[in-house]
């Protein structure tokens, strides 16, 4: 089956850690996001991707680091920088970045809470 | 910038009732608009989408919404709601212009009473 995996589904974080979400595609998609949500905010764009090895800043990248040495792989990783890190995060990936109708597919989403 | 607004952060609907969800966005050009899904602690699914061909979409699950350009809306519909229906859905919009960067509604939490 073809699809986006993201681990772990929780994740829990002493405060000045920096911790790593995963996010794996096997659909070939070149372009692959991150976003961040709140409760009421809907989605906010953390990075995205639209080659290996090339990626650009979202809304909402403060804290936040990526890197993308693998077409099928998008790593986040949330340092300490990042102030208020709880939240839900989804990965999702699309066949291209060029084209507005391309459909975003999503992963089930990582809850990391700052305990 | 484009925004999209989502009226109603939370709709009730009885079980067998209509379904409508707004989404109005703001434009100069044409844009494309997409209907997603959530169910609780899962990702999105995408229910329908709007890419400048017919003005009524269907989607899954019964789901339908119709572009308005005169009105920037594109208001989600269903005839006959399911408890299953309950979740939360969000409105997106892109825009050739932005490339496949899409900007969310904050979203409309459905219940469905029995």
């Amino acid at each position: 089956d073809g699809g986006i995996t993201q681990s772990p589904k929780y994740l829990f974080r002493k405060e000045g850690q920096n911790v790593t979400l995963s996010c794996e595609q096997n659909l070939n998609h070149d372009a692959m996001y991150w976003y961040r949500q709140d409760p009421g905010q809907g989605l906010r764009l953390i990075y995205y991707s639209q080659i290996v090895n090339d990626f650009q800043k979202g809304d909402i990248a403060e804290g936040y680091s990526v890197s993308r040495e693998k077409k099928e792989s998008f790593p986040l990783t949330v340092t300490s920088a990042q102030k208020n890190p709880t939240a839900f995060y989804l990965c999702a990936s699309s066949i291209g970045l060029a084209l507005s109708y391309n459909e975003q597919f999503f992963g089930p989403g990582t809850r990391l809470t700052v305990l | 910038a484009q925004s999209v607004t989502q009226l109603g952060s939370h709709v009730s609907v009885s079980e067998g009732a209509l379904v409508l969800l707004r989404c109005n966005y703001s434009s100069s050009v044409p844009p494309y608009l997409f209907w997603y899904v959530q169910y609780p602690n899962q990702g999105l699914q995408l229910l329908l989408k709007y890419t400048s061909a017919a003005t009524l979409v269907k989607g899954i699950n019964g789901f339908e919404a119709e572009f308005k350009k005169s009105e920037t809306s594109f208001h989600l519909t269903k005839p006959s709601a399911h408890m299953s229906d309950a979740a939360e859905y969000f409105c997106a919009v892109g825009y050739n212009n932005a490339g496949n960067m899409l900007t969310f509604g904050g979203g409309t939490r459905l219940m469905v009473k029995p």
